[in-house]
Parts: structure tokens; sequence; C-alpha cells
């Protein structure tokens, strides 16, 4: 059983520049959420998804975009990069409920300079 | 705006004694509460959960206690191991929600 990975763990953009982060889920998870966790604050919701649609969306600008393909798999997307976007990027996976009980990838690092 | 509040960034505790580590929330519709680990360089992994029906919850080292009057939950985790230092979330959930709320972390230093 294969956990949830992401790629790539480091990245540097500079501002206004456009970044995708990849996101691969625990096998036979069908929910991915993506966090945002800047430096010393706790993980925020950016937003989730469960069968390839949006399944709720916390407090990020448009700019911040997603996707879910058939195979679960994920991706984060975020244009017009700002300095205040550098941060670790989450990605969890999960069957869809709400108990909260996630399965994180490592991370990625986004540095926007 | 903190729903969920961890008001002590950090804690030390030597080998063999007790880690309690704190947790505060605003929000009365959280009914499932968790704790998270996270260890450098990988991302968090999760710990132990409680129900709002419950006030104790207990696996093999780890405890957590809830005091919904008081909007506070505590981990404990006896005997602490140096293994266990590592940044703790505290976070909420409310049931139909999708969305997670963690506080800002306590970062636990277990001393041999």
């Amino acid at each position: 059983e294969t956990g949830v990975t992401q790629s790539p763990t480091h990245l540097i953009k500079t501002r206004g520049q456009q970044v995708t982060l990849r996101c691969s889920s625990q096998s036979g998870h069908n929910t991915v959420s993506w966090y945002q966790q800047a430096l010393g604050q706790g993980p925020q919701f950016i937003f989730q998804y469960y069968r390839e649609e949006e399944n709720g969306r916390g407090n990020f600008p448009p700019r911040f975009s997603g996707l879910q393909f058939p195979n679960y798999s994920s991706e984060l997307n975020v244009n017009a990069l700002e300095l205040d976007d550098s941060a670790l990027y989450l990605c969890a996976s999960s069957l869809q409920q709400s108990t909260g009980e996630l399965f994180f990838g490592e991370g990625s690092r986004l540095t926007v300079l | 705006d903190q729903q969920v509040k961890q008001n002590s960034p950090s804690l030390s505790v030597q080998e063999g004694r007790i880690s309690i580590l704190n947790c505060d929330y605003t929000n009365s519709m959280f009914d499932y509460f968790l704790w998270y680990k996270k260890y450098p360089a990988e991302g968090p992994t999760f710990l132990i959960s409680i129900s709002s029906i419950k006030d104790k919850n207990e696996d093999g080292r780890f405890t957590v206690f809830l005091n919904k009057s008081a909007k506070h939950l505590s981990l404990h985790i006896v005997p602490s191991q140096p293994g266990d230092s590592a940044v703790y979330f505290c976070a909420a959930i409310w049931s139909g929600s999708e969305k997670l709320v963690f506080g800002k972390g306590t970062k636990l230093t277990v001393n041999p």
C-alpha cells in the first residue's frame, strides 16, 4: 500500500509566476485535501476534492485552483504568485468522511522571491 | 480568527515523565477533535482523536481528555520517550464539514 506522495519537494519561484504542485493519494482513497502551512503556523485548509469535484474551499483567493483526476491524484495550481505564498503545501488523502483522520504527504516547500 | 488555540509554542520534559499538551477551541460546532504529530521534513501523522460525546480516549501511552464546558482538550503522553520529540498539532472538525481546523502547534522536546 503506497502512501501519499507529493512533487516537487522543494521549488523556488519569483513573484508573478505560476506553480503546479502534484499529489498522488493513498491507495483506495477518493478524497484529496490541500493545506497551506506558513512558517510558525498550523496547516490552513485550501480546498478539498471528491470524485473530481471541488467539495469545499477555505479562505483562499481564486488564483488558488485545483484538479482531481479519475485515479484520484490531484494538482494544486497557484497563479500570480505573491511573496506571502511562500509556505509548505500539504496534500492529504482520505475516504469521504468528516471525522478528520487524514493521511498527509511530506509536502512541497514553495519559496517565492 | 483562531478557532483552535495552542498557547504553548514549546514544551520540554524529561524522558519517562508525563508530557501534557493543551488546546483550547472557540467554536461550539466542533464535534470531533484530533491530535497530529509532525517530524521535520515529514507530513503530519494522525495520533489520536476524540468525539465530543466522550471525555477521554486512550491509545497506549497517549490519552486525550476533553472538557466541553471549558472548550479545552489535552494530550497526555506517559511515559515520554525521546522519539516523541516532534511538533504536535491540535485539530478540530464538525460533522458535515470537509475542513480540519488546526492550532499553531506545540514543539515537544523529550530529553534523555
